[in-house]
């Protein structure tokens, strides 16, 4: 089974909708991240948590939230979706030590 | 602000040649670098990463990297590559604290030719 797994792996919706992309990890990490991914840019943090009480912004955060239900599972929503929010959007996770992080295989998110 | 840059958007390079793919990262302290790699429909993989210590570094799949703290630079390199290598390649700086935030850069495209 994979360490890292994300539901839906690909979602279609329409602008205004809210959606949630899930993230479960059986990896025993306590840091979790959630990024997005577009031609060109790289990955960008939207929003990471360093344990279930906490919570930080990242780089792109705007137009997201996200939720820490547990140690394992960490939830980014987009409340009123729009197109330029059309990205592949992955799930990471780290330990404290610094030792790299583990990603999810990614949802593909289309907004029309 | 922390920033990486990968200077290459696409390489293409023949099976069995060697391969460098640069990266050059902008931040203050000490760093913690990663190269990943991605392949087409999957998530990053890490291939190798460097803390501290011996400048080169050895990763999975034959990759090796050099931390080049006077240039700013922690270059990938593998000295003869196959076709399963053809990829999306990302170096990425860590941030404080140990390197947990990960900024990314644009990536790089490998292409191999047989």
């Amino acid at each position: 089974d994979a360490d890292v797994t994300q539901t839906p792996r690909n979602r279609i919706t329409k602008t205004g909708k809210r959606i949630m992309l899930e993230c479960s990890q059986t990896k025993g990490h306590d840091r979790m991240y959630w990024y997005r991914q577009d031609p060109g840019l790289g990955l960008r943090l939207i929003y990471y948590s360093f344990d279930v009480k906490d919570i930080n912004k990242g780089e792109i955060s705007d137009g997201y939230s996200v939720s820490r239900q547990a140690q394992a599972k960490f939830s980014l929503s987009l409340e009123s979706a729009i197109p330029n929010q059309t990205a592949l959007y992955f799930c990471a996770t780290s330990d404290p030590g610094g030792g790299g992080q583990f990603f999810g295989p990614g949802t593909r998110l289309t907004v029309l | 602000a922390q920033s990486v840059t990968q200077p290459d958007i696409h390489i293409t390079v023949s099976e069995g040649a060697s391969l460098e793919l640069r990266c050059n990262y902008s931040y203050g302290a000490t760093p913690y670098l990663f190269w990943y790699v991605q392949s087409p429909g999957q998530g990053l993989q890490l291939l190798l990463k460097y803390f501290s210590g011996d400048t080169l570094v050895q990763g999975i799949k034959g990759f090796e990297a050099e931390f080049k703290r006077s240039q700013s630079s922690f270059n990938l390199r593998k000295p003869s590559v196959h076709w399963s290598d053809a990829a999306e390649y990302f170096c990425a700086v860590g941030v404080a604290p140990y390197g947990n935030k990960l900024v990314f850069g644009a990536g790089t495209i490998l292409r191999v030719k047989s």
